[in-house]
């Protein structure tokens, strides 16, 4: 498997901070996706990054890509109590077929 | 929106029972996906299908069956329950994987195997 992997597993925060999660990869990839999961629910889709981009923006969220480094990164930023969640990258498996996921990172937002 | 629904949120069953999980979703999509997540160890991918009547091994398909006999209904199946399945079961469907369409899923279903 390919699975990625997030990095911290776990980040606690104060509101108003920023919060930035790692993901690194193992095989060449065409675009990488990170989603996000409220506790006990299903993954709701943030943001994809496609491999010939470096750097991608949605409203308080900004994506990083590194292929070079196999690489990606996640920030939040003026994070609020909502954003409290599990936050998973995910890449096409080899054939193309699937999406594989990382083992995520817990994010806490305390106010 | 897309929306997935799977069947049952949370649902309790014995040891060597056959445990039937559904999935429907209403958008017309090609592929469907099984995950099951634990703890620690995050989504592993079970079964996909790409098709009506097509299925392929995801990563941890043992003691694991799959069904889809109409596009918008994917069934997981597990023949003979074992406390090692107790889990949460994610339903995942998209157009399509090769061009980088996103998965909508399901609000998930928590078996707990006694």
């Amino acid at each position: 498997s390919q699975q990625g992997e997030e990095d911290p597993q776990a980040l606690s925060i104060q509101e108003g901070e920023n919060a930035t999660m790692n993901c690194s990869y193992k095989t060449s990839i065409n675009n990488l996706q990170w989603y996000r999961q409220n506790s006990g629910r299903g993954l709701v889709h943030l943001i994809l990054i496609r491999s010939n981009e470096r750097e991608k923006h949605s409203g308080r969220l900004r994506v990083t890509l590194d292929t070079s480094k196999k690489s990606s990164s996640l920030l939040i930023t003026a994070s609020r109590a909502a954003d409290t969640a599990s936050y998973f990258c995910a890449t096409a498996s080899q054939a193309g077929t699937a999406l594989i996921f990382g083992k995520g990172t817990t994010l806490s937002v305390s106010s | 929106d897309v929306k997935v629904t799977q069947s049952s949120r949370y649902l309790v069953k014995r040891t060597g029972e056959k445990v039937f999980l559904e999935c429907v979703q209403d958008m017309d999509h090609e592929n469907m996906f099984w995950y099951r997540q634990d703890p620690g160890l995050g989504l592993r991918l079970i079964y996909f299908s790409y098709d009506v009547k097509m299925k392929e091994k995801g990563d941890i398909p043992e003691g694991y069956s799959v069904s889809r006999e109409k596009k918008e209904r994917f069934s997981l199946i597990l023949e003979s329950a074992s406390t090692n399945q107790t889990s949460m079961y994610l339903c995942a469907s998209t157009r399509a994987v090769a061009t980088n369409e996103k998965l909508f899923f399901g609000s998930g279903t928590q078996l707990s195997v006694l």
